[in-house]
């Protein structure tokens, strides 16, 4: 079965510093996918990043990063100088390629609660 | 391109009572996701619906069921309310297309309060 681990529940930080969210999966598919969200305290659910289990490539989008190892089974997020702006709740999640097509449902970890203090 | 949007926001109703949740698609996306999220449970994927079907389901009991119109819009309807039904409903929608895991967005999400 498919299963999402993000063992960090809390995070707290100073602005400025660098911090990285685990995520660890389980699956038995060859093809899958892997997705980061985040979740500010208004509740909406913000798309950050998707990856295929073919694409191994690791990911900088400004502040933000990606590393994704097949081999532990792990695709970590890091935020390098985090902001006040930053402090939201993170998600890793994990989906299979639907036989049928289409989105498949998203299998998510528990979350990281991440605050940046000034 | 306006984002997924959901009403209500906001809901208060009592046990034994039904409630009917709304939710708009991108436009041009086919595919409506529901999930809702507890603080005890986390994220939890109820159903998907695509072309008025339902194609994929989740784990909860009948009374969770939906439906989605030619307009891809979706509603998700609960009867009989238990107070364990009081979460955060949110709504998502993909394009629809075939042989991905396409990436869903999320709208603002329904609280609903079941006292």
């Amino acid at each position: 079965a498919q299963k999402v681990t993000q063992a960090q529940t809390e995070i707290s930080v100073v602005e400025k510093e660098d911090v990285t969210l685990d995520c660890v999966y389980e699956t038995r598919d060859t093809t899958y996918y892997l997705f980061w969200y985040k979740q500010p305290p208004s509740g909406e659910l913000v798309f950050l990043i998707r990856r295929n289990s073919f694409d191994e490539q690791n990911e900088i989008s400004g502040r933000y990063s990606w590393n994704f190892q097949k081999s532990t089974s792990s695709f970590n997020f890091t935020i390098t100088a985090s902001q006040v702006v930053d402090s939201a709740v993170y998600f890793c999640a994990l989906s299979e390629e639907a036989p049928q097509g289409g989105s498949e449902k998203l299998v998510f970890g528990k979350g990281t609660k991440l605050t940046v203090n000034p | 391109k306006a984002g997924v949007t959901q009403t209500p926001r906001y809901l208060i109703k009592t046990r034994g009572q039904q409630v009917t949740l709304s939710c708009s698609p991108i436009s041009g996306h086919r595919s409506v996701s529901w999930y809702q999220q507890t603080p005890g449970q986390g994220l939890q994927f109820l159903f998907e619906y695509f072309s008025e079907t339902q194609r994929n389901k989740g784990n909860f009991p009948g009374r969770f069921s939906g439906r989605q119109f030619s307009n891809s819009r979706s509603e998700m309807n609960v009867s009989t309310l238990e107070l364990g039904d009081s979460a955060l409903y949110l709504c998502a929608s993909s394009p629809g297309l075939a042989g991905e895991g396409e990436t869903q967005y999320f709208g603002p999400g329904t609280r609903l309060l079941v006292l």
